[in-house]
């Protein structure tokens, strides 16, 4: 099975900050995969597919990047709506895997 | 509107069983394979089965395999997750989705529904 490792675990950052989430893959998946933002008690949002696309109705300061087994998920302006936890899944083989999140607070 | 509404959910006995039901609307269920994700308290998200979209394939995490079968109704429109078995360590809110894929260019998740495994 494909093993999905994220950093950091936690990250505390401001209002305007430059933030910057790693997924690695055990092995590679290509450019199969997604990010995730969830808030307390809700479903998860979809973010980013393919590795860099954009969900539409997503804002522009989310970008994603990467292929094979490094990805990061790069949000250019931390905006107070933003404060969640992220993940990182890939989707290269018919089981999926879940990184074990990222969670962004305020510093 | 795509939507997708879970319920089933509830407090069984470890070694209990529980059929979880997840109804579609707003999409062609029958076009589309589904999965089933799991959250326990306070933790991360754990993908646990899917099934292809007429339901002759399937695919399940080590953790639930043997103990948890995934089905679906396209009649009905409808996912199930039975659980038999159940532990401790299945205690979680389960969400039915339809998740991003090579073929499936939209994700969808229902609002969730917990299950408790306690004597």
């Amino acid at each position: 099975d494909i093993q999905m490792t994220q950093s950091p675990s936690t990250l505390s950052a401001s209002v305007g900050d430059r933030v910057t989430v790693t997924c690695r893959a055990s092995q590679s998946v290509d450019s199969w995969l997604a990010w995730y933002q969830q808030k307390p008690g809700k479903a998860p949002k979809l973010l980013i597919y393919k590795a860099s696309s954009l969900q539409s109705g997503v804002p522009s300061r989310f970008s994603g990047s990467g292929s094979g087994t490094e990805f990061t998920l790069t949000i250019s302006s931390l905006q107070p709506d933003d404060f969640a936890t992220y993940y990182c899944q890939q989707y290269n083989s018919y089981s999926r895997t879940f990184g074990q999140g990222t969670k962004v607070e305020i510093k | 509107e795509v939507q997708l509404v879970e319920s089933g959910g509830g407090l069984v006995q470890p070694g209990g069983s529980l059929r979880l039901s997840c109804a579609a609307s707003g999409f062609t269920f029958s076009s589309y394979w589904m999965h089933w994700v799991r959250q326990a308290p306070g933790k991360g998200l754990v993908w646990v089965s899917r099934i292809n979209s007429d339901g002759s394939t399937t695919s399940y995490a080590d953790s639930v395999k043997g103990r948890f079968t995934i089905s679906r109704d396209n009649a009905k429109n409808t996912l199930y997750l039975q659980m038999n078995s159940l532990r401790a360590e299945d205690t979680a809110v389960y969400y039915c989705a339809l998740l991003y894929s090579r073929n499936t260019h939209f994700d969808c998740w229902g609002q969730g529904t917990l299950v408790t495994v306690s004597s």
